[in-house]
C-alpha cells in the first residue's frame, strides 16, 4: 500500500522568498509521484510529476521537485514566491494496481504575504 | 474545450433525496475516477472504471452507485443523501498504457441540508 505525508498543513512565506513544501511517501513498489495545486473553488491542476529518469523535475509556474529515494521524499520548491502562488498543494502517489489511483497527502495551504 | 467536465457544479439538496452527478471527458482516456474531498480538504478515491468496467470500489456506502454508459462518461448516483455526504466530488480521467497523469474536472460541490 502507498501513503503520503505532507509536513505542515499551513505554510506562510513572504513574496519573493523561497517556497518549500514537504512530502514524504511510503510505497512497496517504485513510486510515481505528483504535485497538484488547487486554487479556491477550483479543481486540481498538475504542477509536476516524477515517473522515471531524472530525479529533479521541473513543472509549471517555476516549481520543481526532487525525488530522493534514500529519504523517501519529494519536496516541492520555488525560488521566489508570488502572490498568485497562494493555494492548496497536494502531494500524491499512484497505486500499484491496474487502476493507478492516486493516494493524496493531507494538503498544505500556502499563504504568500506581501 | 473543457477536457473533463462535471455537472452540476453546485448541488444543494435535502437529506433523504436522490441525486446524480455527471462526468464527461473528451480526451479519449481509458480510465475514469471519482474522488471525494471532505471539509478538511482530504481527497480519497471512491471508484475507478476502465473501459466501462469497474476496477476499484473503495469502502463507500452502497448508497453510492457509479455508472459508465460509455468510455467517455462516468456518472455518480447517490441515494438517500445524508449530511455526511456533503463534500466536493471530483471526476478524473487518465490515459491507458504507461501514462500516469490524471486530469481532474472542476468538482461538484454537494451540500446536504
Amino acid at each position: 500500500a502507498q501513503s503520503v505525508t505532507q509536513l505542515g498543513s499551513h505554510v506562510s512565506v513572504s513574496e519573493g522568498a523561497l517556497v518549500l513544501l514537504r512530502c514524504n511517501y511510503s510505497s512497496s513498489v517504485p513510486p510515481y509521484l505528483f504535485w497538484y495545486v488547487q486554487y479556491p473553488n477550483q479543481g486540481l491542476q498538475l504542477l509536476l510529476k516524477y515517473t522515471t529518469g531524472a530525479t529533479l523535475v521541473k513543472g509549471i509556474n517555476g516549481f520543481e521537485a526532487e525525488f530522493k529515494k534514500s529519504e523517501t521524499s519529494f519536496h516541492l520548491t520555488k525560488p521566489s514566491a508570488h502572490m498568485s502562488d497562494a493555494a492548496e498543494y497536494f502531494c500524491a502517489v499512484t497505486g500499484s494496481g491496474s487502476a493507478r489511483q492516486l493516494t493524496f497527502g493531507s494538503g498544505t495551504q500556502l499563504t504568500v504575504l506581501p | 474545450d473543457t477536457a473533463v467536465s462535471q455537472t452540476p457544479k453546485y448541488l444543494v439538496t435535502q437529506m433523504g433525496n436522490d441525486k446524480s452527478i455527471k462526468c464527461e471527458q473528451n480526451l479519449g482516456h481509458d480510465t475514469m475516477y471519482w474522488y471525494k474531498q471532505d471539509s478538511k480538504k482530504f481527497l480519497k478515491i471512491m471508484f475507478s472504471y476502465n473501459n466501462k468496467e469497474l476496477i476499484i470500489n473503495e469502502t463507500v456506502p452502497n448508497r453510492f452507485s457509479p455508472k459508465s454508459p460509455d468510455k467517455a462518461h462516468l456518472n455518480l448516483h447517490i441515494n438517500s443523501l445524508e449530511l455526511g455526504d456533503s463534500a466536493v466530488y471530483f471526476c478524473a480521467s487518465r490515459p491507458g498504457g504507461p501514462q500516469e497523469t490524471q486530469y481532474f474536472g472542476p468538482g461538484t460541490r454537494l451540500l446536504v441540508l
